[in-house]
C-alpha cells in the first residue's frame, strides 16, 4: 500500500515568495495532520483535519500560514509571504480514525529552505 | 498542559550494547504513550505504544513499560545494531484525542 506522499521533497526559495507544500494521505484515512520540525522547537502540530474539515489550527504560527483540504486525497499547506524563519522540515501524517489506538502514518517530509 | 521530556543526545553505543533512552511525561488525565523512530531522510514511524499503566509495548527488540507512579516510559533494547541508528521520539496523547505531544527526540548512533 502506498504511504503518505508529500511533495516536493526539497524546496529552496527566496524570502517573500509563496510556498505550497502538498500531501496525499493514505486512502481511506479520515484524519490528516501537518507538523513542522525544527532544531529549536522540535515537532509541532500545526493543524489537523477530519473528513476534510479543519478541526484544530491552534498551532498555525501566524496568518502567513494557511492549509486546505479540498478533498479526501489531497491537502496543501501554504506560506505567503515566506520568511527565513519558516525554514524547517514539514511533515504530513494521516490516521484511519481518532484516538490513541489509531497510529499516525507520516510522510517523508518536505525540507524547506527560505533564503 | 501536556509535556514530554527526553534525555538529550546524541547517544553513542557500540554494537550489541544495552540501550536505555529515558522519557518522562506530564499530562492531564491518563495518557497513551508512544515511541516513534525517525531514520535519516524519512518521516516518523510508530515503534511501540502502551495505552494504560503497567502495559509493556514491544517491537523489533525494543521495549518500554508505562510507569504511572514515576510518569515514565523509558525505551530499552538489550543489544543494539548499527541499523538502529536513528532519532527516537517519545510522545503522548490524552483521552480520545488526536494531538500527539512529542519530546525533543534523542539521536542514537551505533558504531561497529
Amino acid at each position: 500500500d502506498a504511504g503518505v506522499i508529500q511533495s516536493p521533497r526539497h524546496e529552496v526559495t527566496e524570502m517573500g515568495q509563496e510556498v505550497t507544500l502538498r500531501c496525499k494521505p493514505i486512502s481511506g484515512h479520515d484524519y490528516l495532520f501537518w507538523y513542522r520540525q525544527t532544531m529549536m522547537r522540535g515537532l509541532e502540530l500545526l493543524i489537523y483535519f477530519n473528513n476534510n474539515v479543519p478541526i484544530d489550527d491552534s498551532g498555525m504560527p501566524e496568518d502567513r500560514f494557511s492549509a486546505k483540504m479540498p478533498n479526501a486525497s489531497f491537502s496543501t499547506l501554504k506560506i505567503q509571504p515566506s520568511e527565513p524563519r519558516d525554514s524547517a522540515v514539514y511533515f504530513c501524517a494521516s490516521s484511519l480514525r481518532a484516538g490513541p489506538n489509531q497510529p499516525q502514518h507520516f510522510g517523508d517530509g518536505t525540507r524547506l529552505s527560505i533564503l | 498542559g501536556n509535556s514530554v521530556t527526553q534525555m538529550e543526545g546524541p547517544v553513542t553505543l557500540s554494537e550489541e550494547a544495552f540501550l536505555t533512552i529515558n522519557c518522562t511525561y506530564t499530562a492531564t488525565g491518563y495518557p497513551s504513550l508512544f515511541w516513534y523512530v525517525q531514520y535519516p531522510g524519512e518521516g516518523l514511524q510508530l515503534l511501540l505504544k502502551a495505552t494504560k499503566a503497567d502495559d509493556k509495548g514491544s517491537n523489533k527488540g525494543f521495549e518500554a513499560t508505562y510507569r504511572k507512579e514515576t510518569t515514565s516510559f523509558h525505551l530499552e533494547k538489550g543489544s543494539v545494531q548499527v541499523s538502529d541508528s536513528a532519532v527516537y521520539f517519545c510522545a503522548l496523547i490524552t483521552g480520545g484525542g488526536n494531538k500527539l505531544t512529542f519530546g525533543t527526540g534523542t539521536q542514537l548512533k551505533v558504531e561497529l
